[in-house]
């Protein structure tokens, strides 16, 4: 039972425009969530998260929004560049004592210069 | 410096070897974490270790055995090895008393023949 989903396994925007990630999930007790970007042959890197308490954070070119009442986040990229080509991982936790991350399957953004 | 680091990066063994991934960080983090990436590019935690306490274990076979020798290291060891245990293996870290995010490694990929 998939309880973070990330239902676009593909992305391909124009470099300069918006990229919009999506990220749904079933759990009502996640309260932290998070993106990860990862290039090939690479680990994941943190990019950027969100609490629970909150339904937005800012950095940078990066905004993670949270609607709770639709279980439902979302990345904005803002300009697009071809280096944020990636592959864009949603994840979520509770924060209980074992923290642990629960990943969606990943979305592949592709930026076209 | 490497946050978190794992040996080796590329792992291609026989069915039915004993194979060890061995995993450090010197983020002076309490928590570290053993992921797998399977074919279909999901990533799910297998194991957590809290300050060398085996916190998480998700019904992971017995011939997956991990082991911390101190904080900073998460070895996983691997017997009898089958072909599904091809994938790539990610160790991570984290402060789970904080809102950090976890820290990844860069990956083994393991391929069984």
């Amino acid at each position: 039972d998939q309880q973070v989903k990330q239902n676009s396994p593909s992305l391909s925007v124009q470099e300069g425009r918006i990229s919009i990630l999506n990220c749904d999930y079933t759990n009502s007790m996640f309260d932290y969530f998070l993106w990860y970007k990862k290039y090939p042959a690479e680990g994941p890197t943190f990019l950027i998260s969100i609490s629970s308490i909150k339904d937005k954070n800012e950095d940078g070119r990066f905004t993670v929004f949270l609607n709770k009442s639709a279980k439902h986040l979302s990345l904005h990229i803002v300009p697009s560049q071809p280096g944020d080509s990636a592959v864009y991982f949603c994840a979520a936790s509770v924060k209980d004592s074992s923290y642990k991350l629960i990943f969606g399957s990943g979305t592949r953004l592709l930026v076209r210069p | 410096d490497t946050a978190v680091s794992q040996t080796p990066k590329y792992l291609v063994t026989q069915m039915g070897n004993d194979k060890s991934i061995k995993c450090e960080q010197n983020l002076g983090h309490d928590t570290m974490y053993w992921y797998k990436q399977d074919s279909k590019k999901f990533l799910k935690i297998m194991f957590s270790y809290n300050n060398k306490e085996l916190i998480i274990n998700e019904t992971v076979p017995n011939r997956f055995s991990p082991k911390s020798p101190d904080k900073a290291h998460l070895n996983l060891h691997i017997n009898s090895l089958e072909l599904g245990d091809s994938a790539v293996y990610f160790c991570a870290s984290s402060q789970i008393d904080r809102d950090t995010e976890a820290f990844f490694g860069q990956g083994t990929r393991l391929t069984v023949v």
